[in-house]
């Protein structure tokens, strides 16, 4: 079965620095994709990033980046430069690629607030 | 905005009750997702459909049930509702199988209180 985990409840961290959110994953496909998500407290489900399982480069969306560790099963987040806004929770997922279920399976989330 | 829209905001029924929850993708977006966000069992794959086709099910209780309309819009359907039914329940698109990503793009949620 596919699982997610993200062992860090919650955290907190000073406004302009950086905060790394740790994920991991378990599957035995080779082919599919990972994302975060933020939910603020409007509950909204917002993408904050999305990385292809077959792509070695990390992917980069402004002040949010990730290291991603194929090998390890991991998919770390970096916000840099956090802001008050970055308040929320935040979801590791992933999705199995073509062939294969589209369903998102979604970690426990991590709560992080910033803090001014 | 995602594009995903979803009524109504807010539900508060009874138990024993029937309710329908209304979706409706991203323009062009032939997938639809429903999740439920409880508490306890944090978030849910209840079930996809394609192009108006059942592609997939999760969790999804018997008590429940979807579909997907010739305009694309999805309705899921809550009956003999129970307290620990409520919850806020999403709805997402994509282009998935489309020879589009795969990323999900979620509505604003239905928060569903069963009194």
């Amino acid at each position: 079965a596919q699982t997610v985990t993200q062992s860090q409840p919650e955290m907190s961290v000073q406004e302009a620095e950086t905060v790394t959110l740790s994920c991991t994953y378990d599957t035995s496909e080779s082919n599919y994709y990972l994302f975060w998500y933020k939910q603020p407290p409007s509950r909204q489900m917002i993408l904050v990033i999305r990385q292809e399982a077959y792509k070695q480069q990390n992917a980069t969306e402004n002040r949010f980046s990730v290291n991603f560790q194929k090998a390890a099963k991991s998919f770390s987040l970096k916000i840099s430069d956090s802001q008050l806004g970055d308040t929320a929770m935040y979801f590791c997922a992933f999705i199995l690629g073509q062939g294969g279920s589209e369903k998102l399976v979604f970690g426990k989330g991590t709560k992080l607030t910033v803090n001014p | 905005d995602s594009g995903v829209t979803q009524t109504p905001k807010h539900l508060i029924t009874a138990t024993g009750q029937r309710v329908t929850l209304r979706c409706s993708p991203r323009s062009g977006d032939l997938s639809v997702y429903w999740y439920q966000q409880s508490l306890d069992q944090g978030l849910q794959f209840l079930i996809q459909y394609y192009n108006g086709e059942e592609r997939a099910k999760g969790n999804i209780l018997e008590r429940f049930s979807a579909q997907q309309f010739p305009d694309l819009h999805s309705e899921l359907n809550l009956s003999s509702l129970e307290l620990g039914d409520s919850a806020l329940y999403f709805c997402a698109s994509s282009a998935a199988g489309q020879g589009g990503s795969y990323e999900q793009y979620f509505g604003p949620g239905t928060r569903l209180t069963v009194t």
